[in-house]
């Protein structure tokens, strides 16, 4: 099993529609979680930090469900503009010095193409 | 715009030449990172160093070699590279190495080896 695991997509969705991108990770001492965005041929943006109450930035919503592992992430009303690769993003966590601190384990990505 | 700021953006080179790639932010951060990219893949780890310091490599090969002059600035030395080390090559860093940091990336320098 791999330690993020991600739905790959593609996803393509009309302007203005509500998606919804779902990732699950192994290892249940996992610390934190983020989400990314990637356009292609640039760098990964961090798009928000998940918390165990879920948080919301303007259309974004995440969430987080530590029973059973499983983070996701709803964008409302899409826009063009969102087209790109979602990464789930987890900090598996560990102890100062090892191996794992500090260190984050990503998603294969979900690709969304928002249509006009 | 990014706040980590790598250069060159592009660079091509054979495979016995040596060329640096170099990282640098101003954001107070002790925590920095070097990744690798391939096409339609996340980015891999490559090495990460806290307060100067290497804390994890992660098993890659001595052709790549980090440095990390000041708490500001990370390169990577290339020396003998071969073909399919080709990929988009990132600095992240971070405030630190706690948990639960969040990690800021550059816009990267594409390798092409010959």
């Amino acid at each position: 099993r791999k330690e993020v695991e991600q739905d790959p997509g593609p996803f393509n969705v009309p302007e203005g529609a509500t998606v919804a991108f779902n990732c699950t990770y192994s290892n249940s001492a996992s610390q934190s979680f983020f989400w990314y965005r990637q356009d292609c041929r640039k760098e990964p943006k961090l798009l928000m930090s998940v918390y165990s109450s879920g948080n919301e930035d303007g259309r974004f919503t995440a969430q987080l469900n530590r029973a059973s592992q499983y983070i996701s992430l709803l964008i409302r009303d899409s826009k063009l503009s969102d087209s790109a690769t979602y990464l789930c993003v987890v900090n598996m966590g560990g102890r100062a010095g090892g191996t794992s601190y500090g260190k984050l384990t990503f998603g294969q990505g979900t690709i969304l193409t928002v249509h006009p | 715009d990014t706040e980590v700021t790598q250069t060159p953006k592009h660079l091509v080179m054979g495979m016995t030449n040596k060329k640096s790639l170099k990282c640098e932010q101003h954001m107070g951060h002790r925590a920095m990172y070097w990744y690798k990219q391939k096409a339609k893949k996340p980015p891999e780890l490559m090495f990460v160093y806290s307060y100067e310091k290497l804390s994890i490599n992660e098993s890659v090969p001595s052709r790549f070699s980090p440095e990390c002059p000041n708490s500001s600035l990370l390169n990577l030395h290339l020396h003998a590279l071969q073909p399919e080390d080709s990929a988009l090559y990132l600095c992240a860093s971070s405030q630190d190495l706690t948990n639960h940091q969040p990690q800021h990336f550059g816009d990267g320098t594409r390798l092409s080896i010959l």
